[in-house]
């Protein structure tokens, strides 16, 4: 069965730091892979995805960065933090054609 | 207009009760639909896929109505676990992403 890890759990930072999050899926190949931020209180805010290795679509302009180095790794990456970049960060998968997604259990990110 | 609208509730019912969401999307071309399941501090889970002619799973129903661009879910019999936040979410070609709802959130009261 297919299975999605995501670490860390959670983590603390300070402003101005280097920010890495990574996402790795099991049991299937060429998934479609991506980056949700879900601030608090607020929806769902879809920040990257990808359709296969080395492409990536970013939907919100800002101080993050994807890559997918390899079939089934997705990384989230920032050089430098911002305040507004806390929140709850959730890579999902899912195969093509009109299915659903799954997530991993999110990176609860603190930037301090 | 937001792409997918979701009253945020609260909805505060007793155990027992039935309660309906409603969710509208914009994009007329929308090919899926589903609802997921958000508790607190945890991720999206999937709670079941909306089809054409209505489905239903136990004390769950789910409706889709194309022509009004509005989707159902209909919780009968509410039990405590069901409190949660509940997640419209709309996919409008088969390699796009999801778009999420904001969620409506439910409390079920003893």
């Amino acid at each position: 069965s297919q299975t999605i890890h995501q670490w860390p759990a959670t983590l603390v930072q300070p402003v101005g730091s280097p920010l890495s999050l990574e996402c790795t899926v099991e049991g299937t190949s060429n998934p479609n892979l991506y980056w949700y931020r879900q601030a608090a209180g607020r929806g769902l805010q879809l920040l990257f995805y990808s359709v296969g290795i080395g492409q990536i679509s970013s939907e919100v302009p800002q101080n993050l960065s994807a890559s997918r180095p390899q079939d089934r790794q997705f990384i989230l990456s920032s050089k430098k933090l911002l305040l507004s970049d806390s929140g709850f960060y959730l890579c999902a998968w899912s195969v093509v054609r009109n299915t659903e997604a799954f997530f991993g259990q999110g990176t609860r990110l603190t930037v301090v | 207009r937001k792409e997918v609208e979701q009253d945020p509730g609260p909805f505060n019912v007793p155990e027992g009760a039935t309660v309906a969401f409603n969710c509208t999307y914009s994009n007329s071309a929308s090919q899926s639909f589903f609802w997921y399941r958000q508790d607190c501090r945890k991720e999206p889970k999937l709670l079941m896929s909306v089809y054409s002619s209505g489905n239903e799973d136990g004390r769950f129903t789910a409706q889709l109505n194309r022509a009004s661009q509005y989707i159902s879910l209909l919780i009968r019999d509410s039990k405590l676990s069901d409190s949660a936040t509940y997640l419209c979410v709309v996919r409008n070609s088969g390699n796009t992403p999801l778009v999420f709802g904001k969620g409506t959130r439910l409390s079920v009261i003893a």
